[in-house]
């Protein structure tokens, strides 16, 4: 167990819809980190979030958004969902920036697009 | 841009033999390499890193080995076993907000 939630585990929705996944990062981590990985795919980064503000941003489509709030936990907001979303989405978590930490993954949350 | 290579993709190995995955890099400002074994419908866990000021770190059955002039730096496991089997990911750090992911290799360790 790494010490970070994601929830919910698994999501189904339909096509056009929006959806929120929620991430809680280990206690004291003040990075928290978006990952898409699709079916037999690799890690893609989509942002990076350092103690409620957006440090980094990879490969996230505008209909992607995403924020940390004061208590640290942070939110990905997926809308005008498309069936190629489908994919497991990975928070991970690191105590510091400026440095290379090492990113604590959670166990995802996998959506479904119908 | 910055990438990370990852080779082989897919790695089959029989029960007690070793295997060995190698990752290319290509920010020679990296100086954190981290690895990854993704199990089946979990996240991502760390097995073993390695900094730039050190070439080579072990912890039991696993080692990493790291040069930096040719800006590679490979996972090797021993004495297989079927539990290893997973995808496993190396990925390169250079210390601000970038880390770069391989691609991934799929390791099989038929008994």
């Amino acid at each position: 167990d790494s010490g970070v939630t994601q929830t919910p585990k698994h999501l189904i929705t339909a096509t056009g819809q929006r959806v929120t996944l929620r991430c809680s990062p280990r206690s004291g981590d003040l990075s928290v980190y978006w990952y898409q990985q699709s079916l037999d795919q690799g890690l893609q980064f989509l942002i990076q979030y350092y103690n409620g503000e957006e440090r980094a941003k990879g490969n996230i489509l505008e209909r992607f958004s995403a924020q940390q709030f004061p208590d640290l936990h942070s939110e990905l907001n997926l809308s005008s969902l498309e069936l190629g979303d489908s994919a497991l989405y990975f928070c991970a978590s690191s105590p510091r920036r400026g440095i290379a930490d090492t990113q604590y993954f959670g166990p995802g949350t996998r959506l479904t697009v119908l | 841009g910055e990438n990370v290579e990852q080779h082989p993709s897919t790695l089959s190995v029989q029960e007690g033999d070793s295997a060995v995955i190698k990752c290319t890099y290509s920010d020679s400002a990296s100086n954190y390499f981290p690895w990854y074994k993704q199990e089946l419908g979990k996240g991502p866990q760390l097995i073993i890193d390695i900094r730039s000021n050190v070439g080579e770190k072990k912890d039991q059955r696993i080692a990493v080995t790291l040069n930096k002039t040719a800006k590679h730096f490979s996972l090797h496991i021993t004495e297989t076993q079927p539990e290893d089997s997973a995808v496993y990911f190396c990925a390169a750090s250079t210390g601000g907000f970038k880390t770069i992911f391989g691609a991934g290799t799929r390791l099989f360790v038929k008994a």
